[in-house]
């Protein structure tokens, strides 16, 4: 088991760039997510689906797009990116089955806008 | 909306014990969890507590939840280099799909 996966690792792109951010899991889990980290900040919630076929917003939506493409994949489209999108992206995701709340992270992609 | 705080940093001598502390506004939370990362790498859930207990130990790792005054903390016994890392507590929402994170306190083991 491969876990979560995300790809790129590292990306830096200049203002007014897009970029979509993958993110695929194998356990079979039916809910995913998209964070940011910001130092001082924690992670912040930017988009959620609960299962395939629904997303809905968090926290930090503006600026973002997200995509169900099936059970597996969840992708982070960045339209237009701004400085103020610097961040490290974390994907996870989380069984029905199980501990309620644990999620499983992937390894970051680090973005860079300048 | 809910909030879920921690003090940024803390520094300790290898095989101290570290009590890393947080507090949470939501009362309605049902469970709390302790995440850890690691440099360069994703979270990982280090340990979690029930809202009925006050009290939970895990080998190193003890975890007490004081609901009135709505304070989680972690204590790390025998705190090792290899602890060195950034933790997170958090929160579910009532909906449990949902995690609330904490700013992360960066532990730093010294040998």
């Amino acid at each position: 088991n491969a876990g979560v996966t995300q790809t790129p690792k590292f990306q830096v792109l200049k203002t007014g760039q897009s970029m979509t951010l993958q993110c695929a899991q194998d356990m079979n889990h039916n809910s995913m997510y998209w964070y940011r980290q910001d130092p001082g900040m924690g992670l912040r919630l930017i988009y959620y689906s609960a299962s395939e076929g629904t997303t809905d917003k968090g926290e930090v939506p503006n600026g973002y797009n997200v995509s169900r493409l099936n059970k597996r994949e969840f992708s982070l489209r960045l339209e237009s990116a701004a400085p103020s999108q610097t961040s490290v992206y974390f994907c996870a995701s989380s069984g029905d089955k199980g501990l309620a709340g644990e999620q499983y992270f992937g390894p970051g992609t680090r973005l860079t806008v300048t | 909306g809910e909030d879920v705080e921690q003090s940024l940093f803390l520094s300790v001598r290898e095989g101290d014990s570290s009590v890393i502390n947080c507090t949470y506004t939501d009362s309605s939370s049902t469970y709390l969890y302790w995440y850890k990362q690691e440099p360069g790498a994703g979270l990982q859930l280090l340990t979690y507590i029930f809202s009925n207990m006050d009290m939970k130990q895990d080998q190193r790792l003890t975890v007490l939840l004081n609901k009135k005054d709505k304070h989680l903390s972690l204590r790390i016994a025998d705190t090792q280099t290899g602890d060195s890392a950034i933790y997170f507590c958090a929160d579910t929402n009532t909906g449990f799909q949902k995690l609330v994170f904490g700013t992360g306190t960066r532990l730093l083991v010294s040998p």
